[in-house]
């Protein structure tokens, strides 16, 4: 079946990066793209970009375009989310999601990687 | 960009009641509206795409309609393990969009 395993919590000061992984499993990883959706505490889910893993072709939302790049390594089936430049108000739960175009719905989720800027 | 905005933000049922959410769409959207459902410390899990049709292992009990600018989540009857919250989502416009979520909670 299909699963994403991501990366465990970090603890990061303002000003700092992070960088969260999602392993995928379950299905041809180079068929699909992987999409970052990330929560506040106690908000609503917020797209943050997509990354095709065929070719490297990648969509950011608009907010976070210069802050954010996503990258995959297909030898290992993974993806990564770096957010540079962290703010108290990056402080959410970033989650991957697989997603074939950048514009798709998310038929499977990682479960999710708690970042705090602190 | 298309936001999406839910009603109620809150629905307080019992078990066994019937549960409509609504999300409307600030622009026309055809059907490329879908539901998820996310219940605390978990990711959210798709429902319903494409506006009515049941995401792989979801019950029959869960039923979506609507296209264009009005659409409509239905829970038949509320069993406990429902009470979560509700976000729809639309693909039909860069960049895909959630709406603020609706909370069923347990009256």
């Amino acid at each position: 079946q299909v699963q994403m395993v991501q990366s465990g919590a970090e603890v990061k000061k303002p000003g700092a990066s992070v960088k969260v992984s999602c392993k995928a499993s379950g299905y041809t990883f180079t068929n699909y793209g992987i999409s970052w959706v990330r929560q506040a505490p106690g908000q609503g889910l917020e797209w943050m970009g997509w990354i095709s893993a065929y070719n490297g072709d990648t969509n950011y939302a608009q907010n976070l375009q210069g802050r954010v790049t996503m990258t995959t390594d297909t030898s290992t089936s993974t993806g990564y989310m770096e957010l540079r430049s962290l703010r108290s108000d990056d402080t959410a739960v970033y989650y991957c999601a697989r997603d074939d175009s950048g514009l798709s719905y998310f038929d499977s989720w990682g479960q999710g990687a708690l970042v705090t800027v602190s | 960009e298309i936001v999406l905005t839910q009603s109620p933000a809150t629905l307080s049922l019992s078990p066994g009641e019937r549960a409509t959410l609504s999300c409307r769409a600030s622009q026309r959207v055809g059907t490329h509206l879908a539901w998820y459902q996310q219940k605390p410390g978990q990711a959210p899990r798709l429902l319903i795409y494409d506006a009515s049709s049941r995401a792989t292992g979801i019950p029959a009990r869960f039923s979506g309609s609507g296209s264009g600018t009005d659409f409509t989540l239905t829970i038949s009857s509320l069993e406990p393990e429902d009470f979560a919250v509700y976000y729809c989502q639309q693909r039909s416009n860069w960049p895909p969009t959630f709406g603020q979520g609706t909370k069923v909670e347990i009256k």
